[in-house]
């Protein structure tokens, strides 16, 4: 069954540098979303993506977070200058529609923040 | 803005249990899933679902749409079940989801 791979599982990095979190999504989807889940809370939308634009986004996706579709495969969320809030889960899903479509999840990027 | 509430937090169970997990929300929503979370953080998708049931092996969920609830209900459960189970609600033409905190479910042998 096709499924979302994101890269890397674990990134480390030191505060203020600049991250970039890897995803690819299922190849026939057209839509695709970034979420993150800090320690111990409820997993959180970040963005969501369509026709190679940004189509919503939610408050926690500031000017610090950009979004990009640099080839037919991949979907990248890059954090310009990373703080130590930024350290959770990030993942990465895609769906087929926007309409009763079923969103499918990556096994996410555990970024910790140093 | 959409509230979801998971019932109960935490479960532990026997193996062999009738287990159920509960979900409400405050908005109405054009779909509801509910998901697993394992230990090492991988989002599993269970079911997606906008009125009736839907049933996949031991699994079975439900949603009211009038009352603005939906169950998980695991028959015969297993240690392997164990895992956070996560109601996600998709509200209107929103493409996001909005999330419950989960409910972790311990299955013991």
């Amino acid at each position: 069954e096709p499924e979302v791979t994101q890269t890397p599982s674990h990134q480390v990095t030191q505060m203020g540098q600049e991250v970039i979190l890897r995803c690819v999504p299922i190849s026939n989807h057209l839509y695709f979303y970034w979420y993150r889940q800090i320690l111990g809370q409820k997993v959180e939308f970040l963005v969501s993506f369509y026709n190679n634009e940004i189509s919503e986004k939610s408050e926690i996706f500031d000017d610090q977070f950009s979004v990009e579709r640099p080839d037919g495969s991949n979907f990248t969320l890059k954090i310009r200058s990373t703080k130590l809030e930024d350290s959770a889960m990030y993942f990465c899903a895609s769906s087929e529609g926007s309409g009763i479509q079923p969103q499918h999840f990556g096994d996410g990027t555990r970024l910790s923040i140093l | 803005k959409n509230e979801v509430e998971q019932s109960p937090q935490n479960l532990t169970a026997q193996e062999g249990e009738f287990i159920t997990i509960n979900c409400s929300y405050s908005v109405g929503i054009s779909a509801l899933h509910w998901l697993q979370q394992h230990p090492g953080g991988g989002i599993v998708s269970l079911f997606m679902l906008s009125s009736g049931k839907k049933k996949h092996g031991r699994l079975i969920a439900t949603i009211n749409i009038q009352e603005k609830h939906s169950s998980l209900h695991i028959t015969a459960s297993h240690p392997r079940d164990s895992a956070v189970y996560i109601c996600a609600v998709k509200a209107g033409s929103a493409r996001q989801l909005t999330f419950g905190s989960g409910t972790q479910l311990t299955v013991l042998p």
